[in-house]
């Protein structure tokens, strides 16, 4: 069975940083491309970033672009997202979701984790 | 930026819905990496539609996709009250990048 379980989330004030991470198993995770996808409160869902299975290709949406930074090290068949200059909009539930091959382009999410909550707030 | 979906559609049990997905990416480079997902409020959601029309083992074939030049759409047919969730449409954008629509909620009335 699929398990993703996300990590790492809380309340950070604004221009801080967090690291979300995501703990996969149940399938082979070297051989997966990997998402990250938010949802605001009351609000839908936005792919924030993706990752290739070798970490060579990377895509991030142009709301975060510069801002965060996607990883993940098969080794310890784990996937992260580091977040700085955090923003108020920022604040939401975040997924991480296993891709249905290995490259980003036609990898749509066939697994999702039940998220972490990041809270940016003074 | 998002692609365009209504924001509600609503139908009786066993009537048909269908729910339209509109923007550049669909149509992005010829490719047909077009999915569509429901989520129950609460849950994770589920992937019940992908490379335009393929569904995953387990869903049922109530639910089909298609696509006519940017407008991709979804059908839900038979509808029954589980039904009732908040459904989104995603496309490949190109760059490693993906793209979700606004979101629809269907009602089952």
């Amino acid at each position: 069975e699929v398990q993703l379980v996300e990590s790492g989330g809380g309340l950070v004030q604004p221009g801080g940083s967090l690291r979300l991470s995501c703990v996969a198993s149940g399938f082979n995770f070297d051989q997966r491309a990997m998402h990250w996808v938010r949802q605001a409160p009351e609000k839908g869902l936005e792919w924030v970033a993706g990752i290739t299975w070798s970490s060579g290709g990377v895509g991030y949406a142009d709301s975060v672009e510069g801002r965060f930074t996607i990883s993940r090290d098969n080794a310890k068949n784990s996937l992260y997202l580091q977040m700085d200059s955090l923003r108020p909009e920022d604040s939401a539930l975040y997924h991480c979701g296993k891709g249905s091959n290995s490259y980003v382009s036609g990898s749509p999410i066939d697994s999702w984790g039940q998220g972490t909550l990041v809270t940016v707030s003074s | 930026s998002a692609l365009t979906q209504p924001p509600s559609a609503s139908g009786s049990p066993g009537q048909s819905v269908t729910i339209s997905c509109t923007g550049p990416s669909i149509d992005f480079g010829g490719y047909n990496y077009v999915s569509w997902y429901q989520h129950h409020p609460g849950k994770a959601p589920k992937l019940i539609i992908y490379d335009v029309s393929k569904r995953p083992s387990g869903v049922p074939d109530r639910l089909s996709g298609s696509k006519s030049g940017n407008t991709a759409s979804l059908t839900v047919s038979g509808l029954q009250p589980e039904d009732e969730a908040d459904y989104y449409c995603s496309s490949f954008a190109g760059g490693n990048t993906y793209v979700f629509g606004t979101g629809t909620r269907v009602t089952v009335l």
